[in-house]
């Protein structure tokens, strides 16, 4: 069974640079996963940031940034704000029309 | 604008079944896939499933097959998720969300604010 992996948590002060990762239990995610990235807010339905490894949503202001770094899929933040603290997820692209979220990363702005 | 408006919160006793519904406006309903995700309480996002409203055509996650259902009625721009046989921990929100499907990665775009199900005796 295919796991997606994510950061439990991760922290970055206002105003910094944070990256979070999305990795496979094994092997090494490419752009022919289509990586996606999604914010959630406690409470909230989740928002569509980043699809396709690097484009964005409408509406997402362009401190949002994705790629791949080395073998995982990526999500920067850059220049963070007190709003960006939420629940980040990543979802992959395992074929057959399957998809797979990773557990999500907790991020404080702090 | 795109808007997914899911039907309103439920509860069900252990055994019994829930339908959802997702009623799309603002894009022609039959463009895009719909796909269903659910939430349990204090836990992250899990993956049920897509329908493509076009053709009525499903793919389900393996943890799911044979205890949900996803239909469409494209007359009313809705599509619908059933789940059968609930049990307490299926206790969740549950999220519908379109999708380009196949074109780019079938990733989740618009999202409707989810519906809440409580399964308890």
């Amino acid at each position: 069974q295919t796991v997606v992996t994510q950061e439990p948590s991760f922290s970055v002060s206002p105003g910094g640079t944070v990256t979070l990762t999305c990795g496979l239990s094994s092997g090494s995610v490419s752009t022919s996963y289509y990586p996606s990235w999604y914010q959630q807010t406690p409470g909230q339905a989740p928002r569509t940031l980043i699809y396709s490894t690097n484009s964005r949503s409408s509406g997402v202001p362009d401190r949002f940034s994705g790629s791949i770094l080395g073998n995982k899929a990526a999500l920067t933040i850059t220049g963070a704000q007190a709003d960006d603290e939420s629940d980040y997820y990543c979802v992959l692209y395992l074929g057959s029309g399957i998809v797979v979220f990773g557990g999500g990363t907790k991020l404080t702005v702090l | 604008q795109v808007q997914l408006v899911q039907s309103g919160a439920e509860v069900k006793k252990p055994g019994a079944s829930v339908k959802v519904s997702c009623k799309a406006s603002g894009y022609t309903f039959s463009d895009y896939y719909i796909h269903w995700v659910r939430q349990a309480p204090g836990q992250g996002l899990e993956w049920m499933g897509w329908i493509n409203p076009n053709s009525g055509g499903t793919n389900y996650a393996q943890k799911f097959q044979g205890r949900v259902t996803m239909t469409r009625d494209t007359s009313f721009s809705t599509a619908y998720m059933e789940l059968s046989r609930l049990r307490s921990d299926d206790t969740a929100v549950y999220y519908c969300a379109d999708s380009y499907g196949y074109r780019d990665g079938y990733y989740m775009d618009v999202w409707g604010k989810g519906t809440t199900v409580t399964v308890s005796s």
